[in-house]
């Protein structure tokens, strides 16, 4: 998994909840991504970091923020969950220059 | 706006079978294509890739083809098992746009023993 950790690999939360997402890597990459995968939509880029406080938005970014104040963790936060955004969420990091991304193990949340 | 297009949706091949897999992209500025290999409940494990300055790329039994002129590029798994039953992914990014990915909705391959 490239030393990418996320947490928590399962969370269940109602409609309207703050929720926080956790993305850690442990080799100091500078590119981080979060991606949201959907049955029929394939992998879809959310938000993406290029260095620490510098975040840009991705095809889906509607109703998510992200923040990263450390080189290691990169946050993704539902302000306000709905159902729409039940889906599996990767983060992936970029290995060098190749373009490369590697995905971290996924959470799968479930907003009811 | 899907930019990349993926087919088969799904696929199913005898063991020893050479499935195939393609893809097609409407953005020129696209200079790396990766495909990716997803096991159920794990995250997209990166399988090979390559650049539009190439045409064909082999590592192991995945070789990928490429059309830069016709904006394609194919998956070929040679001498399937059915341990490469897993759903595949093919994607594109550019340099000058963070490497964002742009993936193909998948297909679904099963290697029949």
């Amino acid at each position: 998994d490239a030393g990418i950790t996320q947490s928590p690999r399962h969370k269940v939360t109602e409609t309207g909840t703050p929720v926080t997402l956790r993305c850690h890597q442990t080799e100091n990459h500078r590119y981080m991504y979060w991606y949201r995968q959907d049955p029929g939509h394939g992998l879809r880029l959310i938000h993406y970091s290029y260095g620490v406080k510098d975040t840009d938005k991705g095809e889906v970014s509607d109703g998510y923020s992200v923040s990263r104040s450390k080189t290691e963790d990169f946050l993704l936060t539902l302000e306000s969950a709905t159902s729409s955004q039940t889906s599996v969420y990767f983060c992936a990091i970029r290995i060098g220059t190749s373009g490369g991304q590697f995905f971290g193990p996924g959470t799968r949340l479930t907003v009811l | 706006q899907q930019q990349v297009k993926q087919s088969p949706q799904s696929l199913i091949v005898q063991k020893g079978g050479i499935p195939i897999i393609n893809c097609a992209y409407e953005n020129t500025a696209f200079d790396y294509f990766p495909w990716y290999q997803q096991f159920p409940g794990k995250g997209p494990a990166l399988l090979i890739a390559i650049r539009p300055d190439v045409s064909e790329k082999k590592e192991g039994r995945f070789t990928i083809s490429f059309n830069k002129s016709a904006k394609q590029f194919s998956l070929h798994i040679m001498d399937s098992q059915p341990g490469d039953s897993a759903t595949y992914f093919c994607a594109a990014s550019s340099g000058n746009a963070g490497n964002m990915l742009t993936f193909g909705g998948g297909t679904r391959l099963m290697v029949k023993p």
